[in-house]
């Protein structure tokens, strides 16, 4: 059975950082891409970052850019969100996901929330 | 950046009638797949690359459309089947429509 299993956050003070891991089971790790996604709350869902099976790959959303930095140790099975600068606006459910080759997200942990607030 | 624009924003539909939930994109895409969420759960993946429906995904649902305008269909919509709707496409960076709410009559 595939699980996906964040962890790592709590609430930080805007402008300080927060590490969040996602740990993979059930499936080959090192053959997939993998992404972080939030929900703002009451909102709707923000692709954040991707990064590819051997992390020759990576993108992300222009809103995170500069501040986060998606990795991942597939010796280990886990996927990171390294969270600098945050600001309020941050503030959201982080969910990790695993994609398809049609940039299709066939698994979802069951998120990690994160809250920058003073 | 290729914006998506899903209508309704909300809904309500009875037993056993039909709905349908639109997504156009600001750009043609080869694709759009859709997502499931109910409150306090995750998303879940419902319609994948356009009409191809996910693992216990009910054959009630429906997918379809090209280009710039894609769908989701309900054939006689049931109870279980209120939820919010997310399309999404698959050119960088990834985006996600807003949502359709789908509230039972």
């Amino acid at each position: 059975e595939v699980q996906l299993v964040e962890s790592g956050g709590g609430l930080v003070q805007p402008g300080r950082s927060l590490k969040l891991s996602c740990v993979a089971s059930g499936f080959t790790f090192s053959n997939y891409g993998m992404n972080w996604i939030r929900q703002a709350p009451g909102k709707g869902l923000e692709w954040v970052a991707y990064i590819s099976s051997g992390s020759s790959y990576i993108y992300y959303a222009e809103t995170v850019k500069g501040r986060f930095t998606i990795s991942r140790d597939n010796a280990k099975n886990t996927l990171y969100l390294q969270m600098t600068s945050l600001r309020s606006e941050d503030t959201a459910l982080y969910y990790c996901a695993r994609r398809v080759n049609t940039g299709y997200f066939d698994y979802w942990g069951q998120g990690v929330m994160v809250t920058v607030s003073s | 950046e290729i914006v998506l624009t899903q209508s309704p924003t909300t809904m309500t539909a009875s037993p056993g009638e039909k709905v349908t939930i639109t997504c156009r994109a600001s750009s043609s895409v080869s694709y759009m797949h859709w997502y499931q969420q109910k409150p306090g759960a995750s998303p879940k993946p419902w319609i994948y690359e356009t009409s191809k429906l996910a693992s216990g995904v009910p054959d009630r649902f429906s997918g379809s459309g090209s280009g710039t305008s894609y769908s989701l269909t309900i054939n006689n919509m049931e109870a279980e089947d209120a939820a919010t709707y997310y399309c999404q496409q698959w050119n960088y960076p990834y985006t996600f429509g807003a949502g359709t709410k789908l509230e039972l009559k």
